[in-house]
């Protein structure tokens, strides 16, 4: 079966620091890959998306960057952390020609930049 | 710009009733609509998917409706429990597997013994 792997839970980090979450999809091959952050009582912001290797796609400018140097893995990156990063990050993953069914999630990362 | 909206207020039910929850959707004709249920500090989880061609689908004590001239889905679940107490979400998608999944920002539902 397949399983998707998000670390850290939570993260404290101060402005200024570097990030890189880290997002593993196992039991499954090219699958589609998300970046979505969710601001407290609000709705899934999608960040980036990927549908293969190196190949990333940016939603919203942002101070954030993504990769996808393996087939199954998708980091999330930023050289300086902002206070307005806080937030809530989730992956999710789809399957190639079913992206439209729906998504499986990470269980998410709380990010707190103080 | 498209939007998926739901009902911002929580919603407080009283356990065994029947619990409805609206998800509207304007400036989009998705070809599918998705309902998500999600716990505090955790990630969604997928529920139901109905297409735009189905007029309801149910699973068990959830049933999904679908109405294109409304522009609208209501989710209902029967004989609610305090376990079913989460935020759930309402998403849209277009008829593309590379279409991208729209969120609404949730609704928070409360079931009291």
């Amino acid at each position: 079966s397949q399983t998707i792997h998000q670390w850290p839970a939570t993260l404290v980090q101060p402005v200024g620091s570097p990030l890189s979450l880290e997002c593993t999809v196992e039991g499954t091959s090219n699958p589609n890959l998300y970046w979505y952050r969710q601001a407290a009582g609000r709705g899934l912001q999608l960040l980036f998306y990927s549908v293969g290797i190196g190949q990333i796609s940016s939603e919203v400018p942002q101070n954030l960057s993504a990769s996808r140097p393996q087939d199954r893995q998708f980091i999330l990156s930023s050289k300086k952390l902002l206070l307005s990063d806080s937030g809530f990050y989730l992956c999710a993953w789809s399957a190639p020609d079913r992206g439209n069914y729906g998504y499986t999630f990470g269980s998410g990362t709380r990010l707190t930049v103080v | 710009s498209q939007k998926i909206e739901q009902n911002s207020e929580a919603l407080n039910i009283q356990e065994g009733k029947t619990a409805t929850l609206t998800c509207n959707y304007t400036n989009y004709s998705p070809a599918y609509l998705q309902w998500y249920r999600q716990d505090p500090g955790r990630g969604p989880v997928f529920l139901l998917l109905i297409r735009e061609n189905e007029k309801e689908k149910r699973k068990e004590r959830l049933k999904v409706t679908f109405d294109t001239t409304l522009k609208q889905s209501l989710f209902h679940i029967t004989a609610s429990q305090p376990a079913d107490s989460a935020t759930y979400l309402c998403a849209a998608a277009g008829y593309s597997s590379a279409s991208k999944i729209i969120f609404g920002s949730g609704t928070r539902l409360s079931i009291r013994p």
